[in-house]
């Protein structure tokens, strides 16, 4: 246990859902992370969010729509994906950004998202 | 631009010494981590090098050389448990983590 949990752990949606990820950490962390896992592929950062406003999207799509409402929670809503969308997709938090660009990530243990 | 090179796959005989190595080449570097990640679970931390030189941690030793953007993962008596992918990833001083590929090692008896 990390102290970063994940729901749903597994996920299928067809390309008309709507569905959501939810995040939560209880490190008393104030940064929080979206990133994607696809195979044969590095971790791809998706959303950046430090003391819950948005600091970086690394040119993601607008079918995932991301959600911070405060420092313990993230979310990311995902609406007409594609199957290529497929992928593990990992939250993770860590000390806030800037004041040490050192700060070690903690991982939450990924939802495994299939689209159909 | 930014590029992470490590090997995509190695293999060690339980009991042996393995290295993984990182390049690295990107604007703004910090430091960079090492990760461990078992099949179907969440990446883990192992080490944090922001000088140059070696940490070590037990079983497991980091090195790094920022003039030569290289890093490597030393890892020492290798158990059957550590047969996972590592990943090598740089911190900028966005504070943001570039990550590479990894490498998938395996631990043969």
């Amino acid at each position: 246990e990390t102290g970063v949990t994940q729901t749903p752990r597994h996920l299928v949606m067809g390309m008309t859902n709507k569905k959501s990820l939810k995040c939560e950490q209880h490190l008393g962390h104030n940064a929080m992370y979206w990133y994607k896992q696809s195979a044969k592929k590095p971790l791809e950062l998706m959303f950046v969010y430090n003391f819950k406003e948005q600091t970086e999207n690394n040119s993601v799509p607008s079918r995932f729509s991301p959600e911070c409402p405060n420092s313990s929670h993230l979310f990311l809503h995902l609406h007409t994906l594609q199957p290529e969308d497929s992928a593990l997709y990992l939250c993770a938090s860590s000390q806030e950004i800037g004041v040490s660009g050192g700060a070690e990530q903690y991982f939450g243990p990924g939802t495994r998202l299939t689209v159909t | 631009g930014q590029n992470i090179d490590q090997p995509t796959e190695m293999t060690a005989t339980e009991g042996a010494i393995v290295q993984i190595n990182c390049t690295y080449q990107t604007s703004g570097f910090n430091g960079l981590f090492w990760y461990q990640q078992h099949a179907g679970e969440a990446p883990t931390f192992l080490s944090y090098n922001v000088l140059d030189g070696l940490e070590e941690k037990g079983r497991f030793s980091s090195f790094l050389s920022r003039s030569k953007g290289y890093s490597y993962l030393l890892l020492k008596e290798l158990q059957m448990k550590d047969s996972a992918s590592y990943l090598c990833a740089v911190t900028r001083s966005q504070g943001n983590l570039i990550f590479g590929k990894g490498t998938k090692l395996s631990v043969k008896p």
